[in-house]
């Protein structure tokens, strides 16, 4: 299947600070890619949707000045964490959406895990 | 609104075959998602079934049925590396972006 990585997989940070997480999907291009949160023991909630070149769009009460989003090209979409706190400690993933027409689905990266300290 | 219903914990035994039940009401719905997800680890793409019926792969399939907004992943001959959750989801179309709406998992424990 096709391979989406994110970089870095773990990163502890003091409040205050900003952390920038990638994510690349490597043999395939990816109009679009979304970020997910995921709490412990809850399932993945969709923070929002990045085409490239163009502005994500959030989902209800995802912060767009705190959680920028950047999809620069059809394989690199990055999400910063601005002025992070401890609740925005939590688990990170990115997806990418690729395939052939009609056949598209929807691979993850293997997480980012952000501790906020 | 968009729902998603699945169980949120099941048992089995290894070697055993398990079904695990996704039912959904999404509007726009345009496909069904199964994926897999290990304790501390981000989920993995097992399925996409889009047309009714049966898909097989390997040790796991999985069912659509869109009339009546269900679906199932099978699981046959079960080993203990197959505890894990097992998400549901739901891809809707809102205009040209696509969009998973997440079952909240099913928990699978795979007894020796």
């Amino acid at each position: 299947g096709a391979v989406v990585s994110q970089h870095p997989s773990r990163v502890i940070c003091k409040s205050g600070t900003s952390v920038k997480i990638e994510c690349r999907s490597l043999d395939f291009q990816a109009t679009t890619m979304f970020w997910y949160r995921q709490f412990p023991k809850q399932s993945l909630m969709l923070m929002a949707t990045s085409n490239e070149g163009s502005k994500a769009t959030y989902e209800q009460g995802v912060e767009k000045d705190k959680f920028l989003i950047n999809h620069a090209s059809l394989t690199l979409s990055t999400l910063t964490v601005t002025s992070a706190h401890p609740e925005d400690s939590s688990f990170y993933i990115c997806s990418a959406r690729g395939g052939w027409s009609g056949q598209e689905t929807q691979y993850f990266g293997p997480g980012t895990r952000l501790l906020v300290l | 609104g968009q729902n998603i219903d699945q169980p949120t914990e099941m048992t089995a035994t290894e070697g055993a075959i398990v079904q695990i039940n996704c039912t959904y009401q999404t509007s726009g719905f345009n496909g069904l998602f199964w994926y897999q997800q290990h304790a501390g680890e981000a989920p993995t793409f097992l399925s996409y079934n889009v047309l009714d019926g049966l898909e097989e792969k390997g040790r796991f399939s999985s069912f659509l049925s869109r009339s009546k907004g269900y679906s199932y992943l099978l699981l046959k001959e079960l080993q203990m590396k197959d505890s894990a959750s097992y998400l549901c989801a739901s891809l809707i179309e809102p205009g040209s972006q696509g969009n998973l709406i997440f079952g909240k998992g099913t928990k699978l424990s795979v007894k020796p």
